[in-house]
């Protein structure tokens, strides 16, 4: 059975510091996304990346985020100058074209962020 | 906007008694697809099942199934002769399928199973 992982599973970073958050797509998906989970809210959607550009974004995706797919496997979320509040469940997905292909996630990188 | 909302934090059943859980969206679309994902502690969240929003017939999968309520746009879902496995957090998510790829989640409802 094909996964998306993800690593690390915790990452704890000093406010202020640079965190990466590494995702392996499932090899054959061509759609990449990252979303983000702050205990006890929502899953929200941050960024979907398609042909090696950034194909839609939200509002929580400022110039402290940034993606990249560094080797053609990984996906990376990089996050500049943490703050408090971006400690959350982080989560990669990836799927296929198409509105009716399934997205499959990952299990998650806690990130604590004190 | 839309928006999905899970209204139960947390729910438990007995083992092979059946649990629903419940979600509720908005959206101003007619077309979309609904979701209920399993996200079981540290591991990846899985799809359970998947409705389309022009298919009137409910889906179902084995013991998974689904009360879709497009007017009154809701979307339960039904666990039957619960397991020891199926303990996890349910997550309801909405997809457009006119407008982008990305999906709205509900906030999680954690299901304790009791033996």
């Amino acid at each position: 059975e094909p996964e998306v992982t993800q690593t690390p599973s915790h990452q704890v970073t000093q406010m202020g510091q640079e965190v990466i958050l590494r995702c392996v797509p499932i090899s054959n998906h061509l759609y990449f996304y990252w979303y983000r989970q702050i205990l006890g809210q929502k899953v929200e959607f941050l960024v979907s990346f398609y042909n090696n550009e950034i194909s839609e974004k939200s509002e929580i995706f400022d110039d402290q985020f940034s993606v990249e797919r560094p080797d053609g496997s990984n996906f990376t979320l990089k996050i500049r100058s943490t703050k408090l509040e971006d400690s959350a469940m982080y989560f990669c997905a990836s799927k296929n074209p198409g509105t009716e292909a399934e997205a499959f996630f990952g299990q998650g990188t806690r990130l604590t962020v004190v | 906007a839309q928006t999905v909302t899970q209204s139960q934090p947390e729910m438990s059943v007995q083992e092979a008694e059946t649990v629903t859980l419940s979600c509720t969206y908005d959206t101003s679309e007619s077309d979309y697809y609904l979701f209920w994902y399993k996200q079981p502690p540290s591991r990846q969240m899985i799809l359970v099942i998947r409705q389309e929003a022009y298919k009137q017939q409910n889906a179902t999968e084995n013991r998974f199934s689904v009360n879709f309520q497009k007017a009154a746009k809701s979307f339960s879902l039904k666990i039957s002769d619960s397991q020891l496995g199926d303990a996890a957090m349910y997550f309801c998510a909405y997809r457009s399928v006119n407008t982008g790829n990305q999906f709205y989640f509900g906030t999680g409802t954690s299901l304790t199973v009791i033996p």
